[in-house]
């Protein structure tokens, strides 16, 4: 069975300041890794996909990368905001979506 | 586009009722997931469909839970009894294409809470 660990469980950090998020997982033989943000009370948003074939992912300030052969991604959050506080999940997909606990963010202004 | 669309947002229900959860996917999407997250063991699949098909069941919790998908728009998620440990936040999912893992787009999530 897939075991999906993240860490920290929580983070608080400055305005401006990098933020780095760690998510490990048990079971190489994946297919894709995505990773989430979640605001309190609401849904998931869809931050980044990133497949086997790739070792990482960009979008704007967000950037996450992928080794599978050590069961790990990161999720790099470049010059952090208020705005990003949010609890972030990981999720590997093998033959369906096995979800990290999650790490939440403060960014303090 | 609209996303995905789940109804209602907030259920409140007493024990021993019949509970039902819609989800509207994104249209054109072949696929459609229901979760379900606690504080005590986060987000797990419930099922999931593949064109209207169910293809994976192995996480819902008990016969008192079904899924239907009568058509390729529509979906539902009933309880019937429920009982206070349903208490939980249920998510409806969509994604494009015949595997789970294409990317998967959530709806906002239908909060139950049985009394």
């Amino acid at each position: 069975k897939q075991e999906v660990t993240q860490i920290p469980a929580a983070l608080s950090v400055p305005e401006g300041e990098n933020l780095v998020l760690n998510c490990s997982f048990t079971d190489s033989a994946i297919y894709n890794l995505q990773w989430f943000r979640q605001d309190p009370g609401k849904g998931l948003t869809s931050l980044l996909l990133i497949q086997s074939s790739q070792r990482e992912q960009t979008s704007g300030r967000l950037n996450a990368s992928l080794d599978k052969s050590s069961g790990r991604s990161t999720l790099y959050i470049a010059a952090s905001q208020p705005g990003d506080s949010a609890t972030y999940l990981c999720a590997v997909i093998d033959y369906k979506l096995s979800f990290g606990a999650g790490t939440t963010v403060t960014v303090r202004a | 586009d609209a996303g995905v669309i789940q109804s209602p947002r907030h259920e409140v229900t007493e024990m021993g009722q019949e509970v039902t959860l819609r989800c509207k996917p994104i249209s054109g999407h072949n696929s459609l997931f229901w979760y379900r997250q606690t504080m005590m063991r986060g987000l797990e699949l419930l099922i999931y469909f593949n064109n209207n098909v169910p293809i994976d069941d192995s996480g819902m919790p008990e016969d008192r839970f079904s899924a239907k998908m009568p058509n390729a728009s529509f979906s539902t998620l009933k309880i019937q009894p429920s009982e206070p440990r349903d208490s939980a936040v249920y998510f409806c999912a969509s994604s494009l294409g015949y595997q789970p893992y294409n990317e998967q787009f959530f709806g906002p999530g239908t909060r139950l809470t049985v009394l």
